[in-house]
């Protein structure tokens, strides 16, 4: 069974920093691009970053660009996303989510349960 | 990166059918066939519904339809159920970036 386990949200000041953790099993997690989604309380979702199987290859949105870094260690089965800078604007659910493809076609079959960041003073 | 343009809500009753639009460009939505529908009950992950603009995973009813035409893809829901009330996002693939969808909310009267 395809599971992905976020962890490492939490309440933060802003200019603060938090790394989140996305544990991955039940799949060669090394065959598939993954992605960070956020949902922003009571709004939409929103892609953050995505990665290559070899984490070769990273694309952002403008909004995290310069501020957030996205990690894979295949050999733990783990995604990363490093935010720092952080901003009120951040605060969101965020979640881990398998490009059903092995090429980056962004449709999303697997989804984590999210982890809330709150970017709050 | 703009968002794409879904209506903020449609209803109907159970038993009917309804389509959810999605409207982007041509460096989106009309430029890939990588549209995506999903659908997102409170408190819950999204769940894919649609993919590759109107294929259905596994265990999706055939209910659920998806079709593109231009810059403008669609979610049609036909027979509809008191389950099916939800929001529903539409993604794009956008070369080297992700679009998403305002959302839907979608009541079953």
């Amino acid at each position: 069974e395809v599971q992905l386990v976020e962890s490492g949200g939490g309440l933060v000041q802003p200019g603060g920093s938090l790394r989140l953790s996305c544990a991955a099993s039940g799949f060669t997690f090394s065959s598939y691009w993954m992605s960070w989604v956020r949902q922003a309380p009571g709004k939409g979702l929103e892609w953050v970053a995505n990665i290559k199987q070899d984490g070769s290859e990273k694309y952002y949105v403008d909004s995290v660009k310069g501020r957030f870094t996205i990690s894979r260690d295949n050999a733990k089965n783990s995604l990363y996303l490093q935010m720092n800078s952080l901003r009120a604007e951040d605060t969101a659910v965020y979640y881990c989510a398998r490009d059903r493809n092995l090429y980056s076609t962004s449709i999303y079959d697997y989804w984590g349960q999210g982890t809330l960041v709150t970017v709050s003073s | 990166q703009s968002a794409l343009t879904q209506p903020r809500s449609v209803s109907g009753s159970p038993g009917q059918s309804v389509t959810i639009s999605c409207t982007g460009t041509s460096s989106d939505v009309g430029g890939y066939n990588y549209v995506s529908w999903y659908q997102q009950h409170p408190g819950k992950a999204p769940k894919l519904m649609i993919y590759d603009v109107s294929k259905r995973p596994s265990g999706v009813p055939d209910r659920f339809s998806g079709s593109k035409s231009g810059n403008t893809a669609s979610l049609t829901i036909s027979g509809l159920q008191a389950e099916d009330e939800a929001d529903y996002y539409c993604c794009s693939y956008a070369g080297s970036s992700v679009v998403f969808g305002g959302g839907t909310k979608l009541t079953v009267l």
